[in-house]
């Protein structure tokens, strides 16, 4: 089974318009990180943002905002107010737990490529 | 702002030949990996180091990969005897996980190693 899966492989908004983009995990880990990583045409991985499988509250970084929902086992990125250099391919990952043995690595989905138009 | 730089950012090497990738992680960090993104597809952890021994590596990195820290501050990627199906974007990153105490362990990545094997 797919630890992380993105099932939006190209997803386009309008400027200043709201986006999200879905991510779903799977583990039976109690304790796991979930992480959004950006990636533009130039290659780099530009990380946006962290929620930790105990944290409360939904992470928020600026204009980006985790939708958490552990019972769905779901966290979606929402980019508000979209910008043109928000076009870019997005990836969500997950890091597990020592109950998994796999407490470092960081395990990829397929990534969504967000195309913002003006 | 601390960043983890690499070198160089492409390199074209021939079938068979050895070639080694430079990481410079941020300065404080105790973790460190590699990754891999062949083109379209997802990024791949390959290993992972810490305290100057290999934590975690995957499948992938097998007997034709090595990593070292030669001093204080560099981290690299040695492949030996390169194929064909080793061209792909090369990552490295870095994280602060101090263990024992409660940390995002985010990982920062470099700008990656573009790897072309003809």
């Amino acid at each position: 089974a797919q630890k992380i899966t993105q099932t939006q492989p190209g997803m386009f908004v309008q400027e200043k318009e709201a986006v999200t983009l879905d991510c779903t995990y799977d583990t039976s880990d109690p304790s796991y990180g979930l992480f959004w990583y950006k990636q533009p045409s130039s290659g780099e991985m530009i990380f946006l943002i962290y929620q930790g499988s105990y944290d409360q509250q939904n992470a928020t970084e600026g204009r980006y905002s985790l939708n958490f929902q552990k019972a769905r086992k779901s966290a979606n990125l929402v980019i508000s107010a979209s910008q043109l250099g928000d076009s870019a391919m997005y990836f969500c990952a997950m890091r597990e737990g020592w109950f998994s043995g796999g407490y470092n690595k960081l395990i990829f989905g397929a990534g969504t490529r967000l195309a913002v138009h003006p | 702002e601390p960043e983890v730089t690499q070198t160089p950012s492409h390199q074209v090497t021939q079938m068979g030949q050895e070639v080694i990738l430079r990481c410079v992680p941020i300065s404080n960090h105790l973790y460190f990996y590699w990754y891999r993104q062949i083109l379209g597809q997802k990024v791949e952890f390959l290993v992972s180091f810490y305290n100057n021994e290999i934590s975690e590596k995957s499948e992938i990195f097998d007997d034709q990969f090595s990593v070292e820290r030669p001093d204080g501050s560099n981290f690299t990627l040695k492949i030996r005897s390169t194929k064909l199906e080793d061209s792909a974007m090369y990552f490295c990153a870095s994280s602060e996980a101090t263990p024992g105490l409660e940390t995002t362990d985010t990982q920062y990545f470099g700008p990656g190693t573009r790897l072309t094997v003809l």
